[in-house]
């Protein structure tokens, strides 16, 4: 299996523009996590889906930022209108989670700038 | 909330030094997960506890779990370069399968 795939791997855009995230999990695993690190704040859960279906957000920090994932192997973490702040790196992982296994499997990450 | 505190924030060691950091959590976890982040790279996974007192090993690496579930320990011994990176501890929240992350504690190795 290739792991988690995270496209892009960079992306700088201008403040105000919408950016999308697109994320691959690795086949046959039933949750995914859109993770946010920082310098400041560390690693961040954003949002949380188990079998596709969204569980927790309470880490999405604005209504600027939206999250789907339309089928097991794809999601989207999308913020708009993007802000300075909004600068970090946004990880994908998805885990499988049985009983009490909950290895997570993290991809590349892609590393946002907006100026 | 479910909190997740690690020390220390830094650690600077010379080469061949051991090194130690801890996870503390506010209430008792059901398992606790050990997670390793190199420079520019992306989380991954060493290892989970789950039992009160466990204790693992991965070569010069020792995993512990506290006996009351509200603490756990990575212990490094002889460290080398290939250890530099950021140590995160992360815990299962239960109520909703989520894995939350400690901090961090990010090591250098001095060689």
């Amino acid at each position: 299996d290739a792991g988690v795939i995270q496209s892009p791997r960079h992306e700088v855009t201008e403040m105000g523009q919408e950016v999308t995230l697109r994320c691959k999990p690795i086949s046959g695993h039933n949750s995914l996590f859109w993770y946010r690190q920082t310098m400041m704040r560390g690693l961040e859960l954003l949002i949380y889906f188990n079998n596709n279906v969204p569980i927790d957000d309470s880490g999405m920090p604005e209504d600027r930022f939206s999250a789907k994932m339309p089928n097991a192997s794809f999601s989207t973490l999308k913020i708009q209108p993007s802000e300075p702040r909004d600068s970090a790196v946004y990880f994908c992982a998805s885990s499988l989670l049985t009983g009490l296994n909950t290895e997570a499997f993290f991809g590349q990450g892609t590393r946002l700038t907006v100026v | 909330g479910q909190q997740v505190m690690q020390i220390p924030q830094y650690q600077h060691v010379q080469e061949g030094e051991d090194f130690t950091t801890y996870c503390n959590s506010s209430t008792t976890l059901s398992n606790i997960q050990w997670y390793k982040q190199r420079p520019g790279g992306h989380p991954v996974f060493l290892i989970q506890l789950v039992k009160s007192g466990e204790v693992k090993k991965q070569k010069r690496l020792t995993f512990q779990f506290g006996e009351a579930k509200k603490n756990s320990s990575l212990h490094i011994t002889a460290t080398q370069t290939t250890d530099v990176g950021t140590y995160f501890c992360a815990v299962l929240k239960t109520s909703y399968d989520k894995v939350i992350f400690g901090p961090g504690t990010s090591l250098s190795v001095i060689p």
